[in-house]
């Protein structure tokens, strides 16, 4: 399996610009999960769906981030219009399901967002 | 609110010296807990895990942890350090059904 796959792996906008960051969660994982990291705050959960629904999103830290997935296979994070304070590292990672033993989450790579 | 809190943002070692990231939790009842592994320009990496039995938890490359229940503690040892652990090192922990809570992670830097 090629694991967690995320594109692009940097981007370079400019305030005020849409910014969409994509992922492709393990083939069989029933969860995904966004998450964004910066030194400040470390690893910071964003959204997580469970079968495709969303199921918290109190992480989005306001309504310019919007997140989708429309399939088992593909997810979507939107930020619209961006600001220079969401620059950061976002992280998708996807799981198998809730089971004893079964939590581990498998991180992609990292999309790279750098807003001037 | 749960939470997870890593005591150490940032260590420095000598390559040899022994290694302890500490780990507090703050859930009850029956927690999966672990440590996850950032090397310099890649992505998340678990480490090891616990969810149940021995709380002695081996993982890769010589890492182990021990969870200690009566203390919410679930610490990160290795014996003798390399170059190569240069890292950050996340704690989480989640409860069955529940999402995982991670730590601000350590970032452990090793002097060759």
């Amino acid at each position: 399996d090629a694991g967690v796959i995320q594109s692009p792996r940097h981007e370079v906008t400019e305030m005020g610009q849409e910014v969409t960051l994509r992922c492709k969660p393990i083939s069989g994982h029933n969860s995904l999960f966004w998450y964004r990291q910066t030194m400040m705050r470390g690893l910071e959960l964003l959204i997580y769906f469970n079968n495709n629904v969303p199921i918290d999103d109190s992480g989005m830290p306001e309504d310019r981030f919007s997140a989708k997935m429309p399939n088992a296979s593909f997810s979507t994070l939107k930020i619209q219009p961006s600001e220079p304070r969401d620059s950061a590292v976002y992280f998708c990672a996807s799981r198998t399901g809730w089971g004893r033993g079964n939590d581990e989450q498998y991180f992609g790579p990292g999309t790279r967002l750098t807003v001037t | 609110a749960q939470s997870v809190s890593q005591h150490n943002h940032h260590v420095i070692l000598s390559e040899a010296a022994s290694l302890e990231l500490g780990c507090n939790y703050s859930y009850g009842g029956t927690v999966n807990l672990f440590w996850y592994v950032q090397y310099p320009g890649q992505h998340l990496q678990l480490l090891l895990k616990y969810f149940s039995g021995d709380p002695l938890v081996k993982g890769i490359k010589g890492f182990e942890a021990e969870f200690i229940k009566s203390k919410f503690s679930f610490n990160l040892r290795k014996p003798s350090v390399q170059w190569s652990d240069t890292a950050e090192y996340v704690c989480a922990v989640t409860r069955f059904g529940d999402k995982i809570i991670f730590g601000k992670g350590t970032r452990l830097h090793i002097l060759p």
